[in-house]
């Protein structure tokens, strides 16, 4: 089973700030990395799929980076806005096993302050 | 359906009790996931399907937990003689194949509530 780790637990900012956060994975047995974010009494929603090292990705504000050789992900929110208040989610796919069964880190809980 | 549907939202049961919960996937999706999220934690795996077998249930913590799909499409989540340590937010995602770069898509959650 993959340790996945998210760092920080938790996160407050003011609206305007840019943040980032991290997520930490074995990098063997790698095969696809992915963000969520996660609204109070909403689904988790997918934001990105990251499968090669170096990969870069971006959605409007948000983007993220993949360094599979060490094993870690940072997203960043360029202007946060209250609206991006949410738990993000990673999670990671290992490239055998059968099931490709996602294991999650525990979430960043960001809170943008108006 | 147009997204992943988890009936109930909340449920409040009694300790000893027998749950169902209930998902629906999006139509098509041959992959469902059951995850469960205690406070605190992420969510943790419990059982996969792929069509109508449980390709892997090495989640499930005990045999107090069962899970089935019958018809490669509804999952149902059963837990017998529920216990305080079994509340938590219980989540149901589906995929269209297996495949490591294929997303989730969850339901908003059941959360279970264990007096």
């Amino acid at each position: 089973i993959l340790n996945v780790e998210q760092s920080p637990q938790s996160l407050h900012v003011q609206e305007g700030d840019s943040t980032n956060f991290t997520c930490s994975f074995p990098s063997s047995n790698f095969y696809a990395l992915h963000w969520y974010r996660w609204e109070t009494a909403k689904s988790p929603e997918a934001l990105f799929v990251m499968t090669l090292n170096g990969d870069e990705k971006k959605k409007g504000r948000i983007s993220a980076t993949l360094n599979t050789k060490e094993g870690y992900s940072y997203l960043y929110i360029k202007g946060s806005q209250p609206e991006d208040s949410a738990t993000y989610l990673c999670a990671s796919r290992p490239a055998s096993g059968g099931s490709y069964i996602p294991t999650f880190g525990r979430g960043t809980s960001l809170i943008v302050h108006p | 359906g147009a997204g992943v549907s988890q009936t109930p939202s909340n449920k409040v049961t009694e300790k000893g009790k027998y749950v169902e919960l209930r998902c629906d996937p999006i139509s098509g999706h041959t992959a469902l996931y059951w995850y469960r999220q205690s406070l605190g934690q992420g969510p943790e795996f419990l059982i996969y399907f792929q069509g109508t077998g449980a390709a892997d249930d090495s989640g499930l913590p005990n045999d107090r937990f069962f899970a089935v799909r019958p018809e490669g499409s509804v999952s149902t989540l059963k837990i017998q003689r529920t216990e305080r340590g079994d509340s938590a937010v219980y989540l149901c995602a589906s995929s269209e194949a297996v495949s490591g770069a294929n997303v989730l898509t969850f339901g908003a959650g059941s959360r279970l509530t264990v007096l």
